[in-house]
């Protein structure tokens, strides 16, 4: 049962575009969702996040959008550069508990053509 | 580098055996997590430590153990190894695992059962 899902693979986009990647969730208690960066054979850097309170925020380069009536988040890089290119992998946070676990997309392959 | 250790980098074994996956946290951080990607997934919870007591526990197999140690390094032990267990093993690190705190990963550990 997978509770975020990324549904694209992959995305290539050109240098100084835009690049949105998208990310749904099929559970309502999820109170924080973030979004990570991987590069090959590295582990996952945080990248933005953003409360289940807020419907957005920008932080440079990087803005996430949360829609919470469609259960959908997504992530606005503009403009694009070519090191933008890695893994993009969304997460939620569950409600409650003294725990921070997340729940992981299956990733997004981001290319960046310069 | 983010601070977080993992090693060995890579193990390759065989069905049926043992094998033990070495964390170091971030100077500082109490609070340990344990995530497994297998192909084309998302990362999956494991387990959270918190100053050497477990927090929270996600789909561990029973197979699976983890303990944190008294100097705060974490290890994941596996053991009656199968086929399905290759992945790459990715080791976080949090100040205190609770609300909103940046997890910091470390770059993993592939293992892969033969």
């Amino acid at each position: 049962d997978q509770q975020v899902k990324q549904n694209s693979p992959s995305l290539s986009v050109q240098e100084g575009r835009i690049s949105i990647l998208n990310c749904d969730y099929t559970n309502s208690m999820f109170d924080y969702f973030l979004w990570y960066k991987k590069y090959p054979a590295e582990g996952p850097t945080f990248l933005i996040s953003i409360s289940s309170i807020k419907d957005k925020n920008e932080d440079g380069r990087f803005t996430v959008f949360l829609n919470k009536s469609a259960k959908h988040l997504s992530l606005h890089i503009v403009p694009s550069q070519p090191g933008d290119s890695a893994v993009y992998f969304c997460a939620a946070r569950p409600y409650g508990g003294a725990t921070n676990k997340l729940i992981f997309g299956t990733g997004t392959l981001l290319a960046v053509q310069p | 580098d983010s601070g977080v250790t993992q090693t060995p980098k890579h193990l390759i074994t065989a069905t049926g055996q043992r094998v033990t996956l070495r964390c170091s946290p971030r100077s500082g951080d109490l609070s340990v997590y344990w995530y497994q990607q297998s192909l084309d997934q998302g990362l999956q919870f494991l387990i959270q430590y918190y100053n050497g007591e477990e927090r929270a526990k996600g789909n561990i197999l029973e197979r699976f153990s983890a303990q944190q140690f008294p100097d705060l390094h974490s290890e994941l032990n596996l053991s009656s190894l199968e086929l399905g267990d290759s992945a790459l093993y990715f080791c976080a690190s949090s100040v205190a695992g609770t609300s909103e705190e940046t997890q910091y990963f470390g770059p993993g550990t592939r293992l892969l059962v033969l």
